[in-house]
């Protein structure tokens, strides 16, 4: 399996809503990481998760709670958005080892696309 | 993470070669320099990496001047399908657990392949 998994594909919420997107890989990878893209513009960062532990979160509003439950998951809990929060959100993976640096590339998913009425 | 520079867009003509060029004049000894592909709507696609060296794959070839301030990914018979947005990203090696190494986009070039 060299794939990584987004669901739902597409999600419309309102403001007042809780919802969450979900990610899964069987690659063994042991990096994960959320991207928020606006339509028209680069993926941005927002959280880096190694070893199922949070280790970057760039500054991301609290309405948006990431969570590793395992090697394989990866959580992104939604509560209380704006209109602006509208975006694709995209989840991606690599190899990632403890005690050595590596170039491994990203295994993106497809995203979710999200919006917030 | 050293920044690039992309053209925004261009023109490629179906059967030729597309070569996308990128400048990152700030990049330092231990980056590398990535290569990833957005079709419309789709997550991000790893196209090719490499540090010094030229590297061809199944994809794509990467060239590398010798002073790694720029290089150039060559599609070598561009179809349709390659119409895209084309990212080159310079990237530290990964640190278990650190902030540096992480995937960080710029503005890519849209390529548009037309028949």
């Amino acid at each position: 399996d060299t794939e990584v998994t987004q669901t739902p594909k597409h999600l419309v919420m309102g403001m007042t809503n809780k919802k969450s997107l979900k990610c899964e890989q069987h690659m063994g990878h042991r990096a994960m990481y959320w991207y928020k893209q606006k339509a028209k513009k680069p993926p941005e960062l927002m959280f880096v998760y190694s070893y199922e532990k949070l280790s970057i979160n760039e500054s991301v509003p609290s309405r948006f709670s990431p969570e590793c439950p395992n090697s394989s998951l990866l959580n992104l809990h939604l509560h209380a958005l704006q209109p602006e929060d509208s975006a694709l959100y995209l989840c991606a993976s690599s190899q990632d080892f403890p005690r050595r640096v590596t170039n491994y590339g990203y295994t993106f998913g497809s995203g979710t696309r999200l919006t917030v009425v | 993470d050293a920044k690039t520079t992309q053209p925004p867009s261009m023109d490629c003509a179906e059967g030729r070669a597309a070569n996308l060029p990128c400048n990152h004049s700030t990049i330092s000894g231990n980056e590398y320099v990535y290569w990833y592909r957005q079709i419309h709507s789709q997550g991000p696609q790893y196209i090719i990496h490499g540090l010094k060296n030229n590297e061809t794959n199944e994809m794509a070839s990467l060239i590398i001047t010798e002073d790694r301030k720029s290089s150039t990914l060559i599609l070598p018979h561009a179809t349709l399908r390659d119409t895209a947005v084309y990212y080159c990203i310079v990237r530290a090696p990964k640190n278990y657990g650190g902030s540096q190494g992480n995937l960080i986009f710029g503005k890519g070039t849209k390529l548009s392949v037309k028949p």
